[in-house]
């Protein structure tokens, strides 16, 4: 079964340093998320991405962070300038889109993101 | 705004026992997504419900949705260890494709 695959699955980073979250979809699903849960919450939406452009975007996703989808197949998601409250799990995930009939969202299995 | 709301958020429950998880959205949605997450671990897609009055069932859980009240409910039948995990619901608010999720709720199923 296609997975989306994330990378690293854990990264330990210091406060105010620069981090990059990799993500691959599935190859043929055209609408691509990031996600976040805080350790023992609910998971919460902050980004979502479509035709090369960002379509939707939450509070949480202010000017620290970014996206991009630079080769046509990795997904990434950078925070430019870490704090401790980043400390979280983000989760990719891919969508195919309309047209298919259940059009269910593939979560990736995560990268626990530490900020000391 | 979409708010999706969960009870309990707690359940501990004998195995064998029936239990039913609710789910309930504040504002017009056309799908409701269930999700089983273990610890640490990815969300696991468990079903997917696309209308009013859809009802979908896998092994011992089963799954419907009503979409005038809001209601979505997740049925556990004569419950296993195995099905020990947290379960979220979650749902895109209007024509909105990314997902607004529940709080989940926290399943230990005790022999």
């Amino acid at each position: 079964e296609p997975e989306v695959t994330q990378t690293p699955s854990h990264q330990v980073t210091q406060m105010g340093q620069e981090v990059i979250l990799r993500c691959v979809p599935i190859s043929n699903h055209l609408y691509f998320y990031w996600y976040r849960q805080i350790l023992g919450q609910k998971v919460e939406f902050l980004v979502s991405f479509y035709n090369n452009e960002i379509s939707e975007k939450s509070e949480i996703f202010d000017d620290q962070f970014s996206v991009e989808r630079p080769d046509g197949s990795n997904f990434t998601l950078k925070i430019r300038s870490t704090k401790l409250e980043d400390s979280a799990m983000y989760f990719c995930a891919s969508r195919a889109g309309p047209g298919i009939k259940e059009d269910g969202y593939t979560f990736g299995s995560g990268t626990r993101l530490t900020v000391v | 705004e979409l708010k999706v709301e969960q009870n309990p958020l707690f359940l501990s429950m004998q195995e064998g026992k029936n239990y039913t998880i609710y789910c309930n959205y504040s504002t017009t949605s056309d799908r409701l997504y269930w999700y089983r997450q273990d610890p640490g671990k990815s969300l696991e897609s468990l079903f997917v419900l696309l209308s009013n009055g859809a009802v979908k069932q896998e092994g011992r859980l089963m799954a419907s949705l009503d979409t005038k009240a809001r209601l979505s409910t997740l049925h556990i039948t004569a419950a296993v260890h195995d099905l020990s995990a947290t379960y979220f619901c979650a749902a895109p608010p209007g024509s909105a494709r990314q997902l607004t999720f529940g709080s989940g709720t926290q399943l230990t199923v005790l022999p």
